[in-house]
């Protein structure tokens, strides 16, 4: 079992729905928690991060996380053109280094 | 403007042909890390130090060296290149171990 796995994609949304990426991971003491957004050829950016259980809301985007499930998920309201890119689940372990998945493109046509 | 600078953008070498990638970082971070990401494979991490003179390895370390004897550079040594090392590397660096990752602009390798 690989140790953050993520929807294997791609995602395909029309411009305005809701797009929902989901993340397992299987370290159970993991405790840090974020989504990062790339761009084809660019760096990975940040744009949410969890540590505890329930619901986080920043904009469009909220992330979801149940430890017990061992689970986060992103979900991004209105999806924009703009947001088609690759989204990279990652979780830091009781080592304090970052584990990522593959990632899940994401596709919003207009 | 706090960033992570990785040189060269772009780099295409021959086999054997010892090169090394240089990162820093202006944020006085305690933690830097190097990832390559490849095709289907995502990021996967190189090596990772968590403070000066502290490094270690991640999950692909064969085939590379670093070094952390200032807080603000870790270079990415390859010794002797191999084409199975063509790959985007990623430099990153976090306040501490547990705090998200800031990310240089990537190094494209080709390795002939």
């Amino acid at each position: 079992q690989k140790e953050v796995e993520q929807n294997s994609g791609p995602l395909s949304v029309p411009e305005g729905a809701i797009a929902s990426l989901n993340c397992t991971y299987s370290d159970r003491v993991s405790q840090s928690f974020f989504w990062y957004r790339q761009y084809s050829g660019k760096s990975p950016e940040l744009i949410m991060s969890i540590y505890s259980n329930g619901d986080k809301e920043d904009g469009r985007f909220t992330a979801q996380l149940n430890k017990a499930s061992q689970y986060v998920s992103l979900l991004i309201r209105d999806s924009q053109p703009s947001d088609s890119a690759t989204y990279l689940c990652a979780v830091i372990r009781i080592n304090y280094d970052m584990r990522f998945g593959a990632g899940t493109r994401l596709t919003v046509k207009p | 403007e706090a960033q992570v600078t990785q040189n060269p953008r772009y780099l295409i070498t021959v086999t054997g042909k010892k090169l090394t990638v240089t990162c820093s970082q202006n944020m006085n971070h305690e933690y830097m890390s190097w990832y390559r990401q490849d095709p289907g494979l995502g990021l996967r991490q190189i090596y990772y130090s968590m403070n000066v003179e502290v490094t270690d390895k991640g999950d692909v370390p064969e085939g590379y060296k670093v070094s952390r004897k200032e807080k603000r550079n870790f270079p990415l040594i390859l010794e002797s290149p191999s084409p199975n090392q063509t790959s985007l590397y990623f430099c990153a660096s976090s306040f501490q171990g547990a705090s998200p990752l800031h990310f240089g602009n990537g190094t494209r390798l080709t390795v002939t």
